[in-house]
């Protein structure tokens, strides 16, 4: 099975910051990757699919890159809506295993 | 407007089934596949289960291969999990989610609220 390693686990950071999550894969899955925001007590919200495609409704200030085995998840300038529990899943094989999380906290 | 419900979770005892319901509305349901992620209190999502949109594929997580069975009925736009042999660690919210892409295990655009499944004794 493919595992999604991701990192970090948490992240402080203010608002205006540059932030950067990475994820990475066992073994090469192209660009099947998506990237998740989740809120406590909430069903995760699509933000990113396809490594870097950006789902409709989606603040421009989120983008992805990546292919292969590595994999960001970029937030341009923090907002305070944005903190909150970030997720990768990679969808190359038939399962769509989940990276770890990344809490994004106020510093 | 996409609306996904999920129903049936409750409390069950080690070893017990339970059968989860999804009730898909807003889109046609019988083109797109369909998938259940669960989250066990405080921890992360874990990918479970997905099935194509006729029913013809179906995949599984490592943990719940061969315990669980998922299934839909695309006459009545429902989703189905069922649990068989459950195991505390079985303990979770489940959330079934609609696949963005022509792709059985994919992105996940629509998620429903999440039904949550205890296993205690």
């Amino acid at each position: 099975d493919i595992q999604m390693t991701q990192s970090p686990s948490t992240l402080s950071a203010s608002v205006g910051d540059r932030v950067t999550i990475t994820c990475r894969a066992s073994q090469s899955i192209s660009s099947w990757v998506a990237w998740y925001q989740q809120k406590p007590g909430k069903a995760p919200n699509l933000l990113i699919f396809k490594a870097s495609t950006l789902e409709s409704g989606v603040p421009s200030r989120f983008s992805g890159s990546g292919s292969g085995t590595e994999f960001t998840l970029t937030i341009s300038s923090l907002q305070p809506d944005d903190f909150a529990t970030y997720y990768c899943q990679q969808y190359n094989s038939n399962s769509g295993t989940f990276g770890q999380g990344t809490k994004v906290e106020i510093k | 407007e996409v609306q996904l419900v999920e129903s049936g979770g409750g409390l069950v005892k080690p070893g017990g089934s339970l059968r989860l319901s999804c009730a898909a509305s807003g889109f046609t349901f019988s083109t797109y596949s369909m998938n259940w992620v669960r989250q066990a209190p405080g921890k992360g999502l874990e990918w479970v289960s997905s099935i194509s949109s006729s029913s013809t594929y179906t995949y599984y997580g490592d943990s719940v291969k061969g315990r669980f069975t998922i299934s839909r009925d695309n006459a009545k736009n429902s989703l189905y999990l069922q649990m068989n042999s459950l195991r505390a660690e079985d303990t979770a919210v489940y959330y079934c989610a609609r696949v963005l892409e022509r792709r059985i295990v994919g992105a996940l655009s629509s998620w429903g609220q999440g039904t949550l499944v205890t296993v205690s004794s």
